[in-house]
């Protein structure tokens, strides 16, 4: 069984930082793994999403790596500001198109 | 183009109330999805659907019934709401083929509270 786990639950870094979130997944063969982002009270707007064969995505500061062999992902934030704050959601993507979702890092980014 | 829809955005219920939260799309999606998101525990996949006139169990589907008569429409219904119920409610839509093609697109959500 799929299981995602996001680490930390929280963070909060000054502005500027340059920061690492984490999410590591079980069971390697995924299809692919998206980052999500959420705001307070709003659903879910996709990030970035990284291909089974491929190691990295980036877009603008964000960038995303994937290493299947060891079962983890991280997204990458250059730069933070205080509108990166939100919380961020991992998902891997099963064969048939599931995704399992992690439980999310809260970001707080301050001024 | 509205993209994926929620009706209600809030509601509160007692206690054994039944409620149906409507999901429509106007993207043409083949599947989709009913989420709910708890604390710490990320999303939790309820119900799905494939396409009009069928739907499938996910992760969480005690308590909860789904119907899927029209193509854009996907609805989630609780007969006899539980505390246990107090959730948010995604729901999501996704085109049919292989991933990732098949990328699911998020409603805003509904928060629902069960007294």
């Amino acid at each position: 069984k799929q299981e995602v786990t996001q680490i930390p639950a929280a963070l909060s870094v000054p502005e500027g930082e340059n920061l690492v979130l984490n999410c590591s997944f079980t069971d390697s063969a995924i299809y692919n793994l998206q980052w999500f982002r959420q705001d307070p009270g709003k659903g879910l707007t996709s990030l970035l999403l990284i291909q089974s064969s491929q190691r990295e995505q980036t877009s603008g500061r964000l960038n995303a790596s994937l290493d299947k062999s060891s079962g983890r992902s991280t997204l990458y934030i250059a730069a933070s500001q205080p509108g990166d704050s939100a919380t961020y959601l991992c998902a891997a993507r099963r064969v048939t198109g599931k995704l399992i979702f992690g439980q999310g890092t809260t970001l707080q980014v301050k001024p | 183009n509205a993209g994926v829809t929620q009706t209600p955005k809030f509601r509160v219920l007692k206690t054994g109330q039944s409620m149906t939260l409507l999901c429509a799309q106007d993207m043409n999606h083949e599947y989709m999805y009913w989420y709910r998101q708890d604390p710490g525990m990320g999303l939790r996949l309820i119900h799905y659907s494939v396409g009009e006139g069928t739907t499938a169990k996910g992760e969480v589907p005690d308590g909860y019934n789904v119907s899927r008569l029209k193509k854009q429409n996907f609805l989630l219904g609780l007969e006899s709401a539980a505390p246990s119920q107090t959730s948010v409610y995604f729901c999501a839509s996704s085109p049919m083929g292989a991933p990732p093609h098949n990328e699911q697109f998020f409603g805003p959500g509904t928060r629902l509270t069960v007294l």
